[in-house]
């Protein structure tokens, strides 16, 4: 799986957008980007997920760049339950493959 | 609409027993994945099954730990002979893994078992 990196730590005023960046330079073509994330003491909540255009579901938009070398999540509204840890993953869709995590990014959202 | 089950979600056992979780996934989800967590850091992938078939297995399952799925459905983790550094979170995941399918191979987590070894 390719490697992303995303920032350590960020913080969102309650009611804002909370953009959260992810960079996959290394991705391939056959890789799709997948976002989870986990709140304190439960298991990672699949969020979204995407090859090449933008989605958007009823938790969250992600916006994946032309070169498909970064992306971007997108809570509109963020609110104190969105405080959570968001990992950015990228994996082939077509296959069994594992989710390997990294770090994350722990979004504080303060009131 | 269950998502995937683990039990018990919590669990105090002393050093040198055995502990035994279960992990029922998503109705029909073929694939099943065993992840351990702990404390500041994420999930480490453990094994993996297709069915009954345990298809790939990481260097962090010990000889101490095994992982069934006996009828293709529920799995069992079984630790022997536990350490204190065996204190985790232990996450149960499955995907329905149909080929070619969009959706088919999102992988949901379970909320996990917490082990605690005094």
């Amino acid at each position: 799986d390719a490697k992303t990196t995303q920032p350590t730590s960020m913080d969102c005023a309650e009611g804002r957008a909370a953009n959260l960046p992810c960079n996959h330079s290394t991705i391939s073509g056959n890789e799709y980007v997948y976002w989870y994330r986990q709140i304190h003491s439960q298991g990672p909540q699949y969020i979204i997920h995407g090859l090449k255009n933008n989605e958007t579901n009823e938790m969250a938009s992600l916006i994946i760049t032309e070169d498909r070398k970064s992306s971007t999540l997108i809570l509109p509204h963020a609110t104190l339950r969105d405080t959570a840890v968001y990992y950015c993953i990228v994996r082939p869709l077509s296959s069994a493959s594992k989710i390997i995590f990294g770090s994350g990014t722990r979004l504080s959202i303060r009131p | 609409d269950t998502g995937v089950s683990q039990d018990p979600r919590h669990k105090i056992t002393k050093r040198g027993q055995n502990v035994t979780f279960r992990c029922d996934p998503i109705s029909e989800h073929n694939r099943l994945y065993w992840y351990r967590q702990t404390l500041g850091q994420g999930p480490e992938f453990l094994t993996y099954f297709q069915n009954e078939a345990q298809l790939e297995k990481s260097r962090l399952l010990s000889d101490r730990f095994s992982a069934e799925r006996p009828k293709g459905s529920f799995s069992t983790l079984e630790i022997q002979r536990t350490e204190q550094g065996d204190s985790a979170m232990y996450l149960c995941a499955s995907s329905l893994g149909t080929s070619g399918e969009y959706s088919g191979n999102t992988i949901y987590f379970g909320e996990g078992s917490w082990l605690t070894v005094v």
